[in-house]
């Protein structure tokens, strides 16, 4: 099946600092990537759809100044967390489809744990 | 818009016993639905889809799932718990094409010995 990948799996980072993760589409091109966010002991939520070569689009509620979404090739989008806080101490997952599958099912990063401190 | 309702947040059975976790769906579309796994500190694992192909789903580690449209129903089974089987279990709901999935607030499955 299609793989998604993520980097980093984990990261720790001091309040106010900004942090860069990184989906990757490893065998399959994506026009178009989904970031969630998923609190301790609570479900996912999406955040914002990543479009190649053009803005994402935000869920209500999410701050598009503070998580900056860049989606340059076919194969990689990035989620940076700007002037990162505690209260961003979460779970970040990606998903993307495959177009020859019909995109009949979404396929997830293994997800990226920030905690901020 | 679509919405997926789990009904209970926490069940608990014994081992050997049948698993039974509800899922409800909302959509407008066929709905494409999913159920995933997700142990402590780790990722998701798909156990199983419904793509419009058999209503009778059966996925990875015993696993099965009936889709009834007419309930709305997507509920997730096992004959038999594991100990294993530990875990929060999520369904989700996707419509057609290049959409994300809607997750339900996951139910948390204990397996007492």
């Amino acid at each position: 099946g299609a793989v998604v990948s993520q980097h980093p799996s984990r990261v720790i980072c001091k309040s106010g600092t900004s942090v860069k993760i990184e989906c990757r589409s490893l065998d399959f091109q994506a026009t178009t990537m989904f970031w969630y966010r998923q609190f301790p002991k609570q479900s996912l939520m999406l955040m914002a759809t990543s479009n190649e070569g053009s803005k994402a689009t935000y869920e209500q509620g999410v701050e598009k100044d503070k998580f900056l979404i860049n989606h340059a090739s076919l194969t990689l989008s990035t989620l940076t967390v700007t002037s990162a806080h505690p209260e961003d101490s979460s779970f970040y997952i990606c998903s993307a489809g495959e177009p020859s599958g019909g995109y009949n099912e979404q396929f997830f990063g293994p997800g990226t744990r920030l905690t901020v401190l | 818009a679509q919405s997926v309702t789990q009904l209970g947040s926490h069940v608990s059975v014994s081992e050997g016993a049948l698993v039974l976790l509800r899922c409800n769906y909302s959509s407008s579309v066929p709905p494409y639905l999913f159920w995933y796994v997700q142990y402590p500190n780790q990722g998701l694992q798909l156990l199983l889809k419904y793509t419009s192909a058999a209503t009778l789903v059966k996925g990875i580690n015993g696993f099965e799932a009936e889709f009834k449209k007419s309930e709305t129903s997507f509920h997730l089974t096992k004959p038999s718990a594991h100990m294993s089987d530990a875990a929060e279990y999520f369904c989700a709901v996707k419509g057609r094409g290049n959409t994300p999935l809607v997750f339900g607030k996951g139910t948390r499955l204990s397996v007492i010995a």
